[in-house]
């Protein structure tokens, strides 16, 4: 178990720019999570994928934002002309589908994006 | 989702136990109650969950009240590296990919 991997660790970037981020996942997880945490606050859930279907979008998930998960394994989170208030930690997690729904979720530690 | 109550901050001493308490009087009868914590700088890290019954792991204990309406994470022997925040989420049997955070209990822990 590698954990879940989330590159960069760090962007900085000037507003309007588009960014992009990356999520790998623990191997034999089939579903994957981004959440987005701001200074002081819980995370707030994103999106979420199961195997390469995305299967809900957080009203949050402005039209500014993509996700994908082209193979069900990594996944990339895109924010296209980035504004201040996109300035966060994003997170990826990922679990594995039991039935019963109490699988937990692993965390990576996060991209943190600032707009300048 | 249900909603949570949970103290803003709780202090220990090292090797101290700890008892995080958590109130979530509208939680329904097929919610999960799912403990994670949150050390500075990195990501949530999962800690313990329970329906029912009291649940025990190597890092710690869960004790749920029988109405379900409140629990309590209890840490053993609070250690340095056990200061974190600690987020209580009530989780629907078959929907926990939907983990509603709230603002947790910053937990610090003093040598």
């Amino acid at each position: 178990d590698t954990g879940v991997s989330q590159n960069p660790r760090h962007k900085i970037t000037k507003r309007g720019q588009n960014v992009t981020f990356r999520c790998d996942p623990i191997s034999e997880h089939n579903r994957l999570y981004w959440y987005r945490q701001t200074l002081g606050q819980g995370p707030e859930f994103l999106t979420y994928f199961q195997n390469e279907a995305q299967l809900e979008k957080s009203r949050l998930l402005s039209d500014r934002f993509s996700a994908e998960r082209p193979k069900g394994s990594f996944s990339t989170l895109e924010i296209q002309r980035t504004e201040q208030g996109d300035s966060a930690m994003y997170l990826c997690a990922s679990s594995l589908n039991l039935d019963r729904g109490a699988s937990p979720l692993h965390f990576g530690n996060g991209t943190r994006l600032t707009v300048t | 989702d249900a909603k949570t109550t949970q103290p803003n901050s709780m202090e220990s001493n090292e090797e101290e136990p700890v008892h995080l308490p958590c109130n979530h009087s509208t939680i329904s009868g097929t919610d999960y109650i799912h403990w994670y914590r949150q050390l500075p700088s990195q990501g949530p890290e999962y800690v313990i969950h329970g329906l029912t019954s009291n649940v025990n792991n190597r890092m710690a204990s869960l004790a749920i009240a029988e109405d379900r309406k409140s629990s309590t994470l209890i840490l053993h022997r609070a250690t340095l590296r056990d200061a974190a925040v600690y987020y209580c989420i009530p989780t629907r049997v078959g929907s926990n990919y939907k983990l509603t955070f709230g603002k947790g209990t910053l937990l610090t822990v003093n040598p």
